[in-house]
Order: C-alpha cells, then sequence, then structure tokens
C-alpha cells in the first residue's frame, strides 16, 4: 500500500486561506469517506482536526474545512493563524481493511 | 478523560524483538472500540501497524510481512505490541491511539509516543 500523497509545503500570512491536497487511488480515498486529516506540532502526537472527510471533532475551530473529489481530499484552513504553523498528515481507511497516511505537509504561516 | 500511555524499552538490537505497552485510563477497553498502534520514523508521515478489538479480533499491516503481534488486556485495561525481527527501518516514535467504533474510524485519542531506536 503506497503512501498517499502531499505536497511537501504551502505557506501563507496570517488571515489568509490555504489549501492541502492529498491524492491518494480509487482503493483508498476514491472508495470510501473514510479521510481523516492530523494536525502534529514538533515533538507532539498527531492531532484530529477532520474526519470523514469533512467532520470535525468537537472542540476543533470552523476555521478547519475538508472535502473529496474523486481519488483526492483536501483540508483548507481558513483566517490562518499563528498557531496553525505544523505539520498536517491526511489518512484514508483502504479495501484491504487497512490505514495509509501521507507524507505529510508543512505548514508556514509568514 | 482518555488517555493513553505508551510504555517499553527504547533501545532494541537488531533482530530482537521490539516490545511496547498502552496503558488506557478513563475508558475501559472492555466496552468496546478498536484500539491502534501507529509509527512515525524520524522526519517522516505515520505508518499504521495493526488494530485490535477489545474480543482481541486484529488487523495489521501487510507490509510489516507478518511480523507483529498485538494483544489486549482487559484485566488490565492495556494491549500491547511485539514487532520481530528489528532491524534500523523500524526505528521511530511508536504511537498508541483509540478508534472510536469499527476499524474504519478515525484515530481521536493518542498517546504521547514513545521513540524506539534499534542499534547493536
Amino acid at each position: 500500500q503506497s503512501a498517499l500523497t502531499q505536497p511537501a509545503s504551502v505557506s501563507g500570512s496570517p488571515g489568509q486561506s490555504i489549501t492541502i491536497s492529498c491524492t491518494g487511488t480509487s482503493s483508498d480515498v476514491g472508495s470510501y469517506n473514510y479521510v481523516s486529516w492530523y494536525q502534529q506540532h514538533p515533538g507532539k502526537a498527531p492531532k484530529l482536526m477532520i474526519y470523514d472527510v469533512s467532520q470535525r471533532p468537537s472542540g476543533v475551530s470552523n476555521r478547519f474545512s475538508g472535502s473529496k473529489s474523486g481519488n483526492t481530499a483536501s483540508l483548507t484552513i481558513s483566517g490562518l493563524q499563528a498557531e496553525d504553523e505544523a505539520d498536517y498528515y491526511c489518512s484514508s481507511y483502504t479495501t484491504s481493511t487497512t490505514w495509509v497516511f501521507g507524507g505529510g505537509t508543512k505548514l508556514t504561516v509568514l | 478523560q482518555v488517555q493513553l500511555q505508551e510504555s517499553g524499552p527504547g533501545l532494541v538490537k537488531p533482530s530482537e524483538t521490539l516490545s511496547l505497552t498502552c496503558a488506557v485510563s478513563g475508558y475501559s477497553i472492555s466496552s468496546g472500540y478498536y484500539w491502534g498502534w501507529i509509527r512515525q520514523p524520524p522526519g517522516k508521515g505515520p505508518e499504521w501497524i495493526g488494530s485490535i478489538y477489545h474480543s482481541g479480533s486484529t488487523y495489521d499491516n501487510p507490509s510489516l510481512k507478518s511480523r507483529v503481534t498485538i494483544s489486549v488486556d482487559t484485566s488490565y485495561n492495556q494491549f500491547s505490541l511485539n514487532l520481530r525481527s528489528v532491524t534500523a527501518a523500524d526505528t521511530a516514535v511508536y504511537y498508541c491511539a483509540r478508534q472510536p467504533g469499527g476499524l474504519h474510524r478515525p484515530f481521536d485519542y493518542w498517546g504521547q509516543g514513545t521513540l524506539v531506536t534499534v542499534s547493536s
């Protein structure tokens, strides 16, 4: 099972919006609406930000939103804040009853 | 509040077995849900190792070539990971996490992670 493909880095200024893409295949992202996004600050455990493509866990800001089209999922962060600077990982459940993660995207807030 | 805590040796020799335990508090494993292990090599993305249901049913990553055993001990409210025949490529931060519901559910609570280095 190959890792999902994410851009290595994205950047934006405070207040702007950014979008991170996550490309998989018809065996993972394209098969189910079981795509999740995690935020990870240096030295910390990943934190669930989006699940089931577009659902936010309790306590996660509504500045974070998710979507999917075909084999590609996307995470959008609006109204960028300094605290959003982190690594972001997507993950998807697969038709092989496994989980696959992306390689990660480093978000820099300029 | 649900909390998970990994424990185990931080250094394992090549060809030996890596053994970790995840202690869960704030939720009874025997009540249900899946419980997973995920690892993250330095500077890389996470990799799912496998998950176990409270009844003991397990699923693991085929890429680990059957080196994985995951078990659950509901008496102690913990679950464990054994990874056999380790090499330097198994050096990573190992996390345990909860999946609220079926195997297809996301990982909503994570442990802080423990670094395991494979070296002689």
